[in-house]
């Protein structure tokens, strides 16, 4: 059984669309995530939810918006979509808000826009 | 502003030799430090961690060390087998911090060869 799981795993589309990911855990973690790796490889933060309680927003434009209908689902919505979003992007949960926690990470879903 | 830094973007061992991966941070506020694993197509999984109370920390193989006046910590593996092959990504955080955020190093690709 996968822990993290999200969904589509690829997704080509075309600038100006609008696209969402959606994202389960049932792992029972109060705390879910949302990191993205861009074309430089870095593995950057970008949403954290802590029962549903959105706790982290690092500097993410507002077309991106995190969705948590309950603390086992973490969608993300993304609107008019641009060349630059084109990424890898990771959702994670972990047990607990607090720093100490492993994160655990589901397979990615590989966005291009064209 | 990379704080947390992986200066090799690839290495290469031969099976049953060491590997050891580096990594370096800036911020001196980070206590809690971690090894995360990648597979092409995969999440990163959990490997190991450490935390600014100590200096060592062995799993199996897998044994990790941590400077923390040169800033540094390092990933030994031995002895290294072919399917350690894999992205190697460090990651930092402050222990005990609310927001559970990982700063993660842009990973260093190991290549063990038979």
């Amino acid at each position: 059984d996968t822990a993290v799981s999200q969904t589509p795993k690829y997704l080509v589309t075309q600038m100006g669309n609008d696209k969402s990911i959606k994202c389960e855990q049932n792992l029972g973690h109060d705390t879910m995530y949302w990191y993205k790796q861009d074309s430089k490889k870095f593995l950057k933060i970008m949403f954290s939810y802590n029962n549903k309680e959105l706790i982290i927003n690092e500097t993410v434009p507002n077309r991106f918006s995190p969705k948590s209908p309950d603390k086992a689902h973490l969608n993300l919505h993304i609107n008019s979509l641009e060349l630059g979003d084109s990424a890898v992007y990771f959702c994670a949960s972990s047990p607990d808000r607090s720093s100490g926690n492993t994160i655990y990470f589901g397979e990615g879903s590989w966005l291009t826009v064209v | 502003d990379q704080q947390v830094k992986q200066n090799s973007p690839s290495l290469s061992v031969q099976e049953g030799r060491i590997s050891i991966l580096n990594c370096d941070y800036t911020n001196s506020m980070f206590d809690y430090f971690l090894w995360y694993k990648k597979y092409p197509a995969e999440g990163p999984t959990f490997l190991i961690s450490i935390s600014s109370i100590k200096d060592k920390n062995e799993d199996g193989r897998f044994t990790v060390f941590l400077n923390k006046s040169a800033k540094h910590l390092s990933l030994h593996i031995v002895p290294s087998q072919p399917g350690d092959s894999a992205v190697y990504f460090c990651a930092a955080s402050v222990y005990g911090g609310s927001q559970g955020n990982l700063i993660f190093g842009k990973g260093t690709k190991l290549s063990v060869k038979p």
